[in-house]
C-alpha cells in the first residue's frame, strides 16, 4: 500500500513568509509525529498526535510552529514569519496503533529553505 | 530529558569487513532502542529495534546489542556491503509513557568502499 507522503517536497520561503507543509499518514494509522532535522543531524521530535488530539507539543521551537490534524489523519505543520533558523528537513511519521514500541514509518519529507 | 550520543560520525570500511556503530543514553528509563537508515536525500527505513528487555538481537548481517546498566546499545554489520553505505542513527525512546517519541543520535555516515 501506500506509505506516508508529504507535500510540498521543497519548499523556498522569504524570511517573514508563512508556510505550511502536509503530510499524509499510512490509511488508518492512530499516531503521528512531527521532526524537524537539520543538516548532518539527527530528527528532532516537534509534536505527536493521537488521532486528532495534539497530545505533546513539547518539541515546537516557538510559538510560530503549530500544527494540526483536524480529522485524525491528514496533518498540517504551519510555520508564521519563517526565520533563517527554520531552514531544515521537516518529516513526519505515523505508526497503526496508539501502542508502546511500534515501528514509526517516515514519509520522504519537505526541504524547507527560508532566504 | 533524555539525551542520545552516537559514535563515529563517520565510518569507512572495505567490503566485506565489519562494521560497528556506538549509541549512549541517558534516561535510565528509556526501554526501545530502534535503528534507522537513511540514504542520501531519501526517508529514515528501520532496520532493526531492540527492547531493554532483551540483550541482543539480530536479523541477518544485522546485529544489535543493549547494555542497560551502562546505558550504551550498538549497532553490528557483518560482511559490508556497497549498499550498505548510508547514514544510520539510533534512537531511544520510553514507551511506557503511551507513545513513542523517539530522541535521536546526530548520526552515523557509513561508506563502504568496493
Amino acid at each position: 500500500g501506500a506509505g506516508v507522503s508529504q507535500s510540498p517536497r521543497y519548499k523556498v520561503a522569504k524570511r517573514g513568509q508563512d508556510v505550511a507543509l502536509r503530510c499524509d499518514p499510512i490509511s488508518g494509522h492512530v499516531s503521528l509525529f512531527w521532526y524537524q532535522q537539520a543538516l548532518g543531524q539527527g530528527p528532532e521530535f516537534l509534536t505527536y498526535f493521537q488521532n486528532e488530539a495534539q497530545l505533546d507539543k513539547s518539541g515546537l521551537p516557538s510559538d510560530r510552529f503549530f500544527a494540526e490534524r483536524p480529522e485524525g489523519s491528514v496533518s498540517t505543520l504551519k510555520i508564521q514569519r519563517t526565520q533563517q533558523e527554520d531552514s531544515a528537513v521537516y518529516l513526519c511519521a505515523s505508526s497503526p496503533k496508539d501502542r508502546e514500541g511500534n515501528e514509526q514509518f517516515f514519509g520522504p519529507g519537505t526541504r524547507l529553505t527560508v532566504l | 530529558g533524555e539525551n542520545v550520543e552516537q559514535h563515529p560520525s563517520t565510518l569507512s570500511v572495505q567490503e566485506g569487513d565489519s562494521a560497528v556503530i556506538k549509541c549512549t543514553y541517558s534516561d535510565s528509563a528509556s526501554n526501545y532502542f530502534p535503528w534507522y537508515k537513511q540514504e542520501l536525500g531519501k526517508r529514515p527505513q528501520l532496520i532493526i529495534d531492540i527492547r531493554s528487555n532483551v540483550g541482543e538481537k539480530k536479523d541477518q548481517r544485522i546485529a544489535v546489542t543493549l547494555n542497560k546498566t551502562a546505558k550504551h546499545f550498538s549497532l553490528h554489520i557483518t560482511e559490508t556491503q556497497p549498499e550498505d553505505s548510508a547514514v544510520y542513527f539510533c534512537a531511544a525512546s520510553r514507551v511506557d509513557v503511551g507513545y513513542n517519541k523517539l530522541i535521536f543520535g546526530a548520526g552515523t555516515r557509513l561508506a563502504v568502499h568496493p
